[in-house]
């Protein structure tokens, strides 16, 4: 059963424009989450996180949204830059544990 | 530069033929894990160690080993490699409470 689902596999977004990433957990015990970004050929970046007590963490033109009541999280891109194109996976993990669950990923296109 | 590193980067392999993959970090850093890639079921946890002599199951630990006898290393073992270990291969490491360093990948065709 996936803990953590990222129902859309692919993502097309013109430059400038807000790209929105979303992901959706099962597990309530879940309290830390982060977004991590990969190129081809390149091991996951860490992006950005949010601990389960913020509903919002922001870092430049990245912002991450977190419902807990609707175990949802949305990674926010604005404005989005061709060099943001890439795949998104979202994680989660109980706190001061090793097991980080990821999601199966978002191909983000940005397009001139 | 703080990284981990891990070889070979490509490796090409036959059914059976037993084969490590090395895995190594210079940020001094407790927790190591192994992880899998493959299409349409995202990163997969195989193995994680919290520290030396202390490594513990993923999801997925089945037809793999490791070991944790020094901080900096965690190599991944497959004693009996078989076509379905066929896949992309990630290290990484992290310190307690902050966010996981992954290597470049482990790119692994059984034959």
């Amino acid at each position: 059963d996936q803990q953590v689902k990222q129902n859309s596999p692919s993502l097309s977004v013109q430059e400038g424009r807000i790209s929105i990433l979303n992901c959706d957990y099962t597990n309530s015990m879940f309290d830390y989450f982060l977004w991590y970004k990969k190129y081809p050929a390149e091991g996951p970046t860490f992006l950005i996180s949010i601990s389960s007590i913020k509903d919002k963490n922001e870092d430049g033109r990245f912002t991450v949204f977190l419902n807990k009541s609707a175990k949802h999280l949305s990674l926010h891109i604005v404005p989005s830059q061709p060099g943001d194109s890439a795949v998104y996976f979202c994680a989660a993990s109980e706190i001061d544990t090793d097991k980080l669950i990821f999601g199966t990923g978002t191909r983000l296109q940005v397009f001139p | 530069e703080a990284q981990v590193t891990q070889n070979p980067r490509y490796l090409i392999t036959v059914t059976g033929k037993k084969l490590t993959v090395t895995c190594s970090q210079n940020m001094n850093h407790e927790y190591m894990s192994w992880y899998r890639q493959d299409p349409g079921l995202g990163l997969r946890q195989i193995y994680y160690s919290m520290n030396v002599e202390v490594t513990d199951k993923g999801d997925v630990p089945e037809g793999y080993k490791v070991s944790r006898k020094e901080k900096r290393n965690f190599p991944l073992i497959l004693e009996s490699p078989s076509p379905n270990q066929t896949s992309l291969y990630f290290c990484a490491s992290r310190a307690r409470m902050d966010t996981q360093y992954f290597g470049p990948g482990t790119r692994l065709t059984v034959l």
